[in-house]
């Protein structure tokens, strides 16, 4: 089946521009996380979905960072005022369902560059 | 907070070598440790996943090992091919709190040269 898709795969934006990334997991994968790799660093933990539970925001660098999931699906990530720090490739997983043993899935990321 | 490290940062071998990725953790109370793989432009390829009751995962000319208790794994990959060029990374997944997330390593670029 499919895989994890993020759209677009590139996006160039000016500072202080809005920006919509967006994350298709895996169907039926109750899971689904954000992740981000700015240059020279390991992978951060942004934000983190699980079914219909509340969603742990505990990742998010700034108020300027939300996200939103539609039930069991598709997820988009904003970015308000993008910032040039912001740049980075944002990565989003999912997995089947929450428990120890369950891998996560990635998708090929989302490369934002604001100048 | 869990930190986890890799070394080297990058490593450049002849092609047909035998060669050892470290990764290590500070906090090992673990539910599972992950190696991917992450080629330029792509997103991240899930290799091998250790339980934290494993000591070591083996995929074709892979092999992981897992010392939980001084924080350590490694990623032994036999007879390189320049195919196996990419960034590796180690993750670990915590038993406690927020254990739903992944902490990684900044990676370990390897090139391998024909």
């Amino acid at each position: 089946g499919a895989g994890v898709s993020q759209s677009p795969s590139n996006k160039v934006t000016e500072k202080g521009k809005d920006v919509e990334l967006r994350c298709d997991p895996i169907s039926g994968h109750t899971a689904l996380y954000w992740y981000r790799q700015r240059l020279g660093q390991g992978l951060e933990f942004l934000i983190y979905f699980q079914g219909n539970s509340a969603p742990d925001k505990s990742g998010l660098p700034s108020d300027r960072f939300s996200a939103e999931r539609t039930g069991e699906s598709v997820s988009t990530l904003t970015i308000q005022r993008t910032q040039q720090e912001d740049s980075a490739v944002y990565l989003c997983a999912s997995s089947p369902f929450e428990g120890s043993y369950n891998e996560q899935f990635f998708g090929p990321g989302t490369r934002l560059t604001v100048l | 907070k869990q930190e986890v490290t890799q070394i080297p940062a990058a490593l450049s071998v002849p092609e047909g070598e035998n060669l050892v990725l470290n990764c290590s953790f500070t906090d090992s109370a673990i539910y599972n440790l992950q190696w991917f793989r992450q080629d330029p432009g792509k997103g991240l390829t899930s290799l091998l996943l250790i339980q934290s009751s494993q000591r070591e995962q083996t995929s074709g000319r892979l092999n992981a090992s897992l010392d939980k208790s001084s924080g350590r794994s490694t990623l032994y990959i036999a007879a390189s091919q320049p195919g196996d060029s990419a960034t590796y990374l180690c993750a670990v997944r915590d038993s406690g709190g927020s254990n739903y997330k992944l902490t990684f390593g900044k990676g370990t670029l390897l090139t391998v040269n024909p």
